[in-house]
């Protein structure tokens, strides 16, 4: 079964501060993986988008990483600032799919305090 | 340009009774989607239509019928209402098909709630 399980469900971290959040995935064959970050309130806006080739992408202070052996990805965020507070979502999409399918997470839920 | 703009913001029925969700695009893109969010839960795909005049099934379609009116405008309708159709709905578009590597754009979102 197509499955995207993210962790932790919940993140608080102080402004300033680094953190990683996780991403498992079952989805196969595969083409690629996103990274969307969605504001309470608003819908989700892409940060990175990586093919099973690549294994870093950066978007500013955000660094995503891919793992397509071990069927894992990582969102690193820098410097955290109190704008990052969002819930963050890994989706990954399968490779020929014709029906424009998409595998969403849960989220992680970030709280960034000052 | 505005992006992908849906109406209404929000949105109270009651069981039973029809609307119909409007979502429009100014980015001349070929793909659209209506999806789902409800809480605890990740976004589930109920329609897509790859390009104007189709429509394809996704994830969660029952209760729910979609027309593609042009190449801007996709609508989600809801004949028959039910509680367990309370939920935010967003509209996305994109260039192309989510196996290649073309980025969706959401709308800001519909919040329903079915009484």
């Amino acid at each position: 079964k197509n499955q995207v399980e993210q962790s932790p469900q919940s993140l608080i971290i102080l402004e300033g501060k680094n953190c990683t959040l996780q991403c498992n995935y079952t989805v196969s064959p595969f083409s690629n993986l996103r990274w969307y970050k969605q504001d309470t309130g608003r819908g989700p806006v892409s940060l990175t988008i990586m093919t099973f080739s690549e294994n870093t992408k950066s978007n500013g202070r955000y660094t995503a990483t891919l793992d397509a052996d071990t069927k894992q990805s990582s969102l690193h965020i820098t410097a955290s600032q109190l704008s990052d507070s969002a819930s963050y979502i890994c989706v990954v999409s399968p490779r020929g799919s014709t029906l424009g399918r998409l595998y969403f997470g849960r989220g992680t839920q970030l709280t960034v305090w000052p | 340009n505005a992006g992908v703009t849906q109406t209404p913001k929000f949105q109270v029925l009651k069981t039973g009774q029809s609307m119909t969700l409007q979502c429009a695009q100014d980015m001349n893109h070929n793909s659209m989607y209506w999806y789902r969010q409800d809480p605890g839960m990740g976004l589930r795909l109920i329609y897509y239509s790859a390009s104007e005049g189709t429509t394809d099934k996704g994830e969660v379609p029952n209760g729910y019928n979609v027309s593609r009116l042009n190449k801007r405008e996709f609508s989600l309708r809801l004949e028959s209402a039910a509680p367990s159709q309370t939920s935010v709905y967003f509209c996305a578009s994109a260039s192309g098909p989510a196996s290649g590597l073309y980025e969706q754009y959401f709308g800001p979102g519909t919040r329903l709630t079915v009484t």
